[in-house]
């Protein structure tokens, strides 16, 4: 109940396209669900994060897309540049707590020129 | 600083050794974690501090894990008796004060081998 299961592992995609990663969860008390991007020999970074009581969340070419009753989200990256080539992992908590992210396996992309 | 320091960024050990692993959180940030991403995986908690007090040490796989911070800022995470399954890279975070949905900045971590 407390797995975040993340897919695909591992993603190519030409430059310009859309790059898209899903996650599903089980436990129904999360209620904060942010992404991470991670270069290597780096921490992850925050990059975009959603309550469950929007269904989408837009920032610049990175989107998720949340679906409660399905208890599954996704990453959508439009216009995929090769700088964007890293792992991005999707991520749970509850009750707002910050610090007790339950993190997936981690979506390793791969951006073509 | 500018962001969050971890040193060393790479720590080689033998089996059954002891060893310190310490984070400089960013100048200012009350709350600090260590999490533990093995290879291929996400980051796992391990351990919260507020201030100089450990809020939540529920992720520490065992006894043989320890962490501190006396003053409140850097941490040390301690490891007895390492073992090869111990080999992963720790990270740290901080954030400003802890709060819900607040944002964590990790640093680049120290990756661990246990020979």
């Amino acid at each position: 109940q407390q797995q975040v299961k993340q897919s695909p592992q591992s993603l190519i995609v030409q430059k310009g396209g859309i790059s898209i990663i899903n996650c599903a969860y089980e436990n129904t008390a999360f209620d904060y669900f942010p992404w991470y991007q991670q270069f290597p020999g780096k921490g992850p970074a925050l990059l975009i994060a959603i309550r469950p009581d929007v269904s989408e969340k837009k920032e610049g070419r990175f989107t998720i897309s949340f679906n409660k009753s399905a208890k599954q989200f996704s990453l959508h990256i439009m216009d995929s540049q090769p700088g964007d080539s890293a792992t991005y992992f999707c991520a749970a908590t509850i009750g707002g707590s910050s610090y007790k992210l339950i993190f997936g396996s981690g979506t390793r992309l791969l951006v073509r020129p | 600083g500018a962001g969050v320091s971890q040193t060393p960024s790479n720590k080689v050990t033998e089996k059954g050794k002891y060893v310190e692993l310490r984070c400089d959180p960013i100048s200012g940030h009350t709350a600090l974690y260590w999490y533990r991403q093995s290879l291929g995986q996400g980051p796992e908690f391990l351990i919260y501090f507020q201030g100089t007090g450990a809020a939540d040490d529920s992720g520490l796989p065992n006894d043989r894990f320890f962490a501190v911070r006396p003053e409140g800022s850097v941490s040390t995470l301690k490891i007895q008796r390492t073992e090869r399954g111990d080999s992963a890279v720790y990270l740290c975070a901080s954030s400003l004060t802890g709060g819900s949905n607040e944002k964590l900045f990790f640093g680049s971590g120290t990756q661990l081998s246990v020979l």
